[in-house]
């Protein structure tokens, strides 16, 4: 199956800093990712769709201030939490669809805002 | 929009036995995709299977089958053979037009 490397696998950072997360697919090539949030024993909530070379989309509630993606490639995309608080403690994670609608995810990230 | 449930949160097997996880959805598309994604204590997200709903066909996938019955918009999912690797939490999704809707997630637990 498709590959998608996601790192940091686990960041703890201070109140006020800012935390990028990187998503990449290692074996193929897709424009569409996603971003998703994922509190403990809860479900994936998407948190916005990204295509190479656009603007990402993001779901209602999400501030695209403070979530800032970047997908330069249709091999890289990046998940970037300014100014983190505590609130934003959560594990993220990426994936990549490919044309038959499969998603391949990255491994997540834990991040705990201190 | 598009529903899915899954009304089962938590559910355990005996090792070696068979065990069906529950997901119905709701969607007024024709064409659609179903999938059942697992989540071990990794929580690295995999894909079981995946059907197409214009396929009358159940999918397999070696101990992992399903039960579609699109009139009745109900998408189980039949483990046989239980092994302990299979505990997880199991995941329903529906897809159509790039965009994916999950359930809430069934945790499975299998007893040696």
């Amino acid at each position: 199956g498709a590959v998608v490397s996601q790192h940091p696998s686990r960041v703890i950072c201070k109140s006020g800093t800012s935390v990028k997360i990187e998503c990449r697919s290692l074996d193929f090539q897709a424009t569409t990712m996603f971003w998703y949030r994922q509190f403990p024993k809860q479900s994936l909530m998407l948190m916005a769709t990204s295509n190479e070379g656009s603007k990402a989309t993001y779901e209602q509630g999400v501030e695209k201030d403070k979530f800032l993606i970047n997908h330069a490639s249709l091999t890289l995309s990046t998940l970037t939490v300014t100014s983190a608080h505590p609130e934003d403690s959560s594990f993220y994670i990426c994936s990549y669809r490919v044309p038959d609608e499969k998603l391949f995810f990255g491994s997540g990230t834990q991040l705990s805002v201190l | 929009a598009q529903t899915v449930t899954q009304s089962q949160p938590e559910m355990s097997v005996q090792e070696a036995e068979t065990v069906t996880l529950s997901c119905t959805y709701d969607t007024s598309e024709n064409n659609y995709y179903l999938f059942w994604y697992k989540q071990p204590p990794s929580r690295q997200m995999i894909l079981v299977i995946r059907q197409e709903a214009y396929k009358q066909q159940n999918a397999t996938e070696n101990r992992f089958s399903v039960n579609f019955q699109k009139a009745a918009k109900s998408f189980s999912l039949k483990i046989s053979d239980s092994q302990l690797g299979d505990t997880a939490m199991y995941f329903c999704a529906f897809s159509n037009a790039g965009k994916s809707t999950f359930g809430d997630g069934t945790t499975l637990t299998v007893k040696p």
